[in-house]
């Protein structure tokens, strides 16, 4: 069945360093690929997505880059702040038996020394 | 606009137990899924529904049931509760018109099974 890979599963980085995380998708047909930042104890929030009609998306700090060749796309956060520190969940939509179905990836936590 | 709704949000039940855990959205989507996480882990999809009277099993529907009672709600339920769904349960709806794929979750519900 579908499946998307997320990796590292945990990241530390300095604040103001740049953190990249990557995930990888088996489903061709994928077409939508949102990304979720997860503080502690709150619900998942939608931060940044891209569809799979373009490259590469950016919104201030927060950068998303898709290679559909390749069916893996990666998020990429600079000059990184502490209140950046939270899990960060990517995922993938496909269409399963006519239904659209998100599949998540098992998450990033980054963690931004300061 | 109050987006995703779920209640309650903390509830402490025994082994055996049964209960219902509801969720409405004012946002006019289509499709509603009901989510698990546990601690330190990603989210689980339990049940979806793609759309008013239909129901599809997630990767973990043991143990629950659910209602599309309407397009703007779709409840959960557990019939005899066990320690193993001790959990943080988020409900999701999406839309797949106007441009906006993404998840909208709810704020969670904490339930703990003693």
């Amino acid at each position: 069945g579908e499946n998307v890979e997320q990796h590292p599963s945990t990241l530390s980085v300095q604040e103001g360093d740049s953190a990249v995380i990557k995930c990888t998708y088996s489903d061709s047909a994928s077409n939508y690929f949102p990304w979720y930042k997860q503080e502690l104890g709150k619900r998942p929030q939608l931060i940044i997505d891209i569809r799979s009609n373009v490259g590469e998306k950016k919104d201030q700090r927060i950068a998303v880059t898709l290679n559909k060749t390749a069916k893996h796309f990666s998020l990429h956060i600079t000059e990184t702040q502490p209140e950046d520190s939270a899990v960060y969940f990517c995922a993938a939509r496909a269409l399963t038996s006519g239904t659209y179905k998100y599949i998540f990836g098992t998450g990033t936590r980054l963690k931004v020394l300061a | 606009n109050a987006g995703v709704t779920q209640t309650p949000k903390f509830q402490v039940l025994k082994t055996g137990q049964s209960m219902t855990l509801q969720c409405a959205q004012d946002m006019n989507h289509n499709s509603m899924y009901w989510y698990r996480q546990d601690p330190g882990m990603g989210l689980r999809l339990i049940y979806y529904s793609a759309s008013e009277g239909t129901t599809d099993k997630g990767e973990v529907p043991n143990g629950y049931n659910v209602s599309r009672l309407n397009k703007r709600e779709f409840s959960l339920r557990l019939e005899s509760a066990a320690p193993s769904q001790t959990s943080v349960y988020f409900c999701a709806s999406s839309g797949e018109t106007g441009g906006n794929y993404g998840y909208t979750f709810g704020s969670g519900t904490r339930l703990t099974v003693v």
